[in-house]
């Protein structure tokens, strides 16, 4: 089976930088992507990574090392529309996705 | 283009009744799944599609079923509902079979009684 871990909560302050991590024992590797999702809503597409490294896309980055089974998401100058579930998901050697529970981002003003 | 749609938005079932949750997306996609998820457990595959015609189980595809007779629909029924099938569903597709990104529907919240 699968085993994605993450934390279940995280609480930051406006303007603040926060980390997700998230660490994960996979059968296969095809990939790790990171979704936001805001209460009630679907899960929207952040990033992909397949190889290890830094992806950033604007205020967002995200890390990826294989060989540690471990990535994160950063997330700068955090908003207050940034409040939302951070879920990772492991593409596995079936080219299926497993998806962590979740980590759910309060930001404080 | 509206993407991905499904119906209904939300439900409220009683146990042993048959329900479908229909899924359509106008994106051309090759690929389509459905998720459920459930708070502490995050998504879980039910059951997928790579391309019209064939189907797949997932990881909890015990008591639902799927069809796929065209590119665009995905329908996902459960025959006999059960109250530990109340849940919130999500269909999603992704243009490349299991290889792309998926996107995802809005999802249908359903409770079995």
């Amino acid at each position: 089976g699968q085993n994605i871990d993450q934390p279940t909560e995280m609480t930051a302050t406006e303007g603040a930088i926060v980390q997700i991590n998230c660490t994960y024992q996979t059968s296969g590797f095809n990939g790790l992507f990171w979704y936001q999702q805001h209460a009630g809503e679907a899960p929207t597409f952040l990033s992909y990574n397949v190889l290890d490294g830094l992806e950033e896309k604007g205020r967002f980055s995200s890390f990826l090392s294989r060989s540690k089974g471990y990535s994160y998401l950063l997330l700068k100058e955090l908003q207050m529309k940034d409040s939302a579930s951070y879920l990772c998901a492991v593409r596995d050697g079936d080219y299926k996705l497993s998806f962590g529970a979740g980590t759910t981002v309060t930001v404080r003003a | 283009i509206a993407g991905i749609t499904q119906a209904p938005t939300s439900q409220i079932l009683a146990a042993g009744r048959r329900m479908t949750l229909r899924c359509t997306q106008d994106m051309r996609h090759n690929a389509m799944y459905w998720y459920r998820q459930d708070l502490g457990l995050g998504l879980r595959l039910i059951h997928y599609s790579n391309t019209a015609g064939t189907t797949g189980k997932g990881e909890v595809p015990d008591g639902y079923s799927v069809s796929r007779a065209n590119t665009d629909d995905f329908p996902l029924t459960l025959a006999s509902a059960v109250p530990s099938q109340t849940s919130v569903y999500f269909c999603a597709s992704s243009t490349s079979g299991s290889t792309d990104t998926q996107y995802f529907g809005p999802g249908t919240r359903l409770t079995v009684l």
